[in-house]
């Protein structure tokens, strides 16, 4: 069974620019959801989806921003880039909200 | 809302030497999950707790939740270089499908 994969791996971008990462979780999977990790904050939850719609969304400004498709991959934007959002994206899938949590490799972003 | 501490923030111990680290909710917890990330890898999770009292052992890990399903802890007896990384507790409220991570206990080993 393939596990959750998640592009692209590295990301160089330049302030004011955006971005999209994807994810593709694990076959079956229905729930994916999003975290920021940076050495000071830890992991922080961005969002989560389950059958193509939100239901839980984290303390992060509006510039951060998700869907998710009727194949369950899902892809997160983030708009006019700031330097602070450098750090390590974690996508998560599981087949339910709260159910073990199998996470990608991760994409990690660069705003130079 | 619910907070939750994990302490310690980071762990240094020789080898062989017993870990532990805890977490600790403000609020009563419906279960939690513990998790380890690899240096430069990703989140693994380890397990879920989900009764009030429950202990659980995997090999020389052991994993409780409190009695009041307010806390929790892991052990790790004997501790060897393979156990280097960070473990995060991640803890879930009733009704709430959000699943959030403690800030994490860094274990490094002493060779």
């Amino acid at each position: 069974k393939a596990g959750v994969t998640q592009t692209p791996r590295y990301l160089i971008k330049t302030r004011g620019q955006q971005v999209t990462l994807s994810c593709s979780p694990i076959s079956g999977h229905r729930s994916v959801s999003w975290y920021q990790q940076t050495p000071g904050q830890g992991l922080q939850f961005l969002f989560e989806y389950f059958s193509e719609t939100q239901r839980n969304k984290g303390n992060f400004p509006g510039r951060f921003s998700g869907r998710q498709f009727s194949n369950s991959r899902s892809e997160m934007n983030v708009s006019t880039l700031e330097l602070g959002d450098s750090a390590l994206y974690l996508c998560a899938s599981s087949p339910q909200g709260l159910a073990e949590a199998f996470f990608g490799q991760g994409t990690r972003l660069t705003v130079v | 809302g619910q907070q939750v501490m994990q302490i310690p923030q980071y762990q240094h111990v020789q080898e062989g030497e017993d870990f532990t680290t805890y977490c600790n909710s403000s609020t009563t917890l419906s279960n939690i999950q513990w998790y380890k990330q690899r240096p430069g890898g990703h989140p693994v999770f380890l397990i879920q707790l989900v009764k009030s009292g429950e202990v659980k052992k995997q090999k020389r890990l052991t994993f409780q939740f409190g009695e009041a399903k307010k806390n929790s802890s892991l052990h790790i007896t004997a501790t060897q270089t393979t156990d280097v990384g960070t473990y995060f507790c991640a803890p879930s409220n009733f009704g709430n499908e959000k699943l959030t991570f403690g800030t994490g206990t860094r274990l490094t080993i002493i060779p």
